[in-house]
């Protein structure tokens, strides 16, 4: 059954801690894409990686850190720079490849919660 | 500065009758558009997308107009059923920019049985 699978659910932590949340597709797609959603807001692109070892800042990159070191899986980490933390946050994959139909499919989301 | 709007935060309709989302966007060389569906605590599904080299596309009873020369797009379901009760969300993106695409900030639709 293929898909994309986010973890947890919900995260809680303190200021000053950095945390790491998790992104894995079994799609065999070469793009992946983490966003925050805020109340009120659309989505908004921390990060994208359109192959392994490689990938690139959002509008909104400040305070985040990512790593692309296997197709599956696209970490990422909220560091303690990172002002507003709490939200909601979504990783996407796609094929990536231009020309084709390359919508995003989205995993469940991580809201995150800072203290 | 938001490229995609939708201008309408929120939206009821009788079941069976039209629903009509829209969505308006400012930068002319976007040429490939999406529209996802979203419940509360999950992530988006995608629903439907066109080219900028069509002005429609249907699948079901969704249809997605294109009007280039107004920078708008519009959903439209018929018959609104109250399962379709959930925030939509327009996207739009330029081909050849590595799949980033700018979404807008989401119409909440309420189908009223």
């Amino acid at each position: 059954d293929g898909g994309i699978t986010q973890s947890p659910k919900y995260l809680f932590r303190k200021e000053g801690q950095n945390v790491t949340l998790s992104c894995e597709q079994n799609l065999n797609h070469d793009a992946m894409y983490w966003y925050r959603q805020d109340p009120g807001q659309g989505l908004r692109l921390i990060y994208y990686s359109q192959i392994v070892n490689d990938f690139q800042k959002g509008d909104i990159a400040e305070g985040y850190s990512v790593s692309r070191e296997k197709k599956e899986s696209f970490p990422l980490t909220v560091t303690s720079a990172q002002k507003n933390p709490t939200a909601f946050y979504l990783c996407a994959s796609s094929t990536g490849i231009a020309g084709e139909s390359y919508e995003q499919y989205f995993g469940p989301g991580t809201r995150l919660t800072v203290t | 500065d938001q490229q995609v709007k939708q201008n309408s935060p929120s939206l009821s309709v009788q079941e069976g009758r039209i629903s009509i989302l829209n969505c308006d966007y400012t930068n002319s060389m976007f040429d490939y558009f999406l529209w996802y569906k979203k419940y509360p605590a999950e992530g988006p599904t995608f629903l439907i997308s066109i080219s900028s080299i069509k002005d429609k596309n249907e699948d079901g009873r969704f249809t997605v107009f294109l009007n280039k020369s107004a920078k708008h797009l519009s959903l439209h379901i018929v018959p609104s059923q109250p399962g379709d009760s959930a925030v939509y969300f327009c996207a739009a993106s330029v081909s050849n920019t590595g799949n980033q695409f700018y979404f807008g900030t989401g119409t909440s639709l309420t189908v009223i049985p």
